[in-house]
C-alpha cells in the first residue's frame, strides 16, 4: 500500500506570496492532520480534517488555511507569506476508528518551505 | 503550553548500550501513546504506540514503558545501534480528542 505522499517537496517563495500544499494519504484513511515542523519547535498542529471536514485546528493565524476533498486528499494554503513560515510542513493520515477517532498517525515525508 | 514534554534534546549512547529517551505529559485524559522517529529531511516514521489499559509494550529492540501516576513514558531501545541515531519524538492523544501532542524530540547519537 502506497504511503502519504506530498507535493512538492521543496518550495521556495518571496514574504507576501501565497502558496498550497498537496497532500495525499493512504488509501483507505480518513483522517489527515497538518503540522509545521521548525528546529526546536518539535511538530506544531495546524489543523485536522475528517470526511472534508476541520475537525480539530490548532494556535495558527488565519493565513494558514486547509481543505479535505472527498477522495480525502487535502490541501493546505498559507496566504501572505512571511519569513517565520519558513518550515518543514507535515501531513499525516490516520484510519479514523468507527466513533471517527483518530489513532496511530502516518507521515509523509513533508514539504520545505523556504520563505525569502 | 507544551501538554507533551522532552526535556532531553540529546543523548549519545554507544553501540550496543540500552538507549532511554524520556517522556512527561500533563493531561490526565491522554490515553494514547505513540513514538516515532525522524531522520533529517524525512517524515516522522511510526515505531511503537501504548494505550494506557497497558504498563508495557514491546515491538523487537523497542520497548515503551507507561507510568500513568507519574504521567510519564519511556522508550528503551536494547540493543542500540548506529542506525538507530535519528530524532525521536513522542506524542499523545485522548480518545475523545482527534488530536496528537508532540514533544520537541530527543536527538539519539548511537557511537560504534
Amino acid at each position: 500500500k502506497a504511503g502519504v505522499t506530498q507535493t512538492p517537496r521543496y518550495l521556495i517563495k518571496t514574504r507576501g506570496q501565497q502558496v498550497t500544499l498537496s497532500c495525499s494519504p493512504i488509501s483507505g484513511h480518513r483522517s489527515v492532520s497538518w503540522y509545521q515542523q521548525t528546529p526546536g519547535q518539535g511538530l506544531q498542529f495546524l489543523f485536522e480534517y475528517f470526511s472534508e471536514t476541520q475537525r480539530n485546528k490548532g494556535n495558527f493565524p488565519g493565513r494558514f488555511s486547509g481543505r479535505q476533498f472527498s477522495n480525502s486528499r487535502s490541501e493546505m494554503n498559507v496566504s501572505t507569506l512571511e519569513l517565520g513560515d519558513s518550515a518543514l510542513y507535515l501531513c499525516a493520515s490516520s484510519l479514523a476508528l468507527s466513533g471517527g477517532q483518530t489513532r496511530t498517525q502516518y507521515f509523509g515525508p513533508g514539504t520545505r518551505l523556504t520563505v525569502l | 503550553d507544551q501538554q507533551v514534554k522532552q526535556n532531553s534534546p540529546s543523548l549519545s549512547v554507544q553501540e550496543g548500550r540500552i538507549s532511554i529517551l524520556n517522556c512527561d505529559y500533563t493531561n490526565s485524559m491522554f490515553d494514547y501513546f505513540l513514538w516515532y522517529k525522524k531522520y533529517p529531511a524525512e517524515g516522522p516514521t511510526f515505531l511503537i504506540s501504548i494505550s494506557s489499559i497497558k504498563d508495557k509494550n514491546e515491538d523487537g529492540r523497542f520497548t515503551v514503558f507507561l507510568n500513568k501516576s507519574a504521567k510519564h513514558l519511556s522508550l528503551h531501545i536494547v540493543p542500540s545501534q548506529p542506525g538507530d541515531s535519528a530524532v525521536y519524538f513522542c506524542a499523545a492523544s485522548a480518545l475523545s480528542g482527534n488530536q496528537f501532542y508532540f514533544g520537541t524530540g530527543t536527538s539519539l547519537t548511537v557511537i560504534p
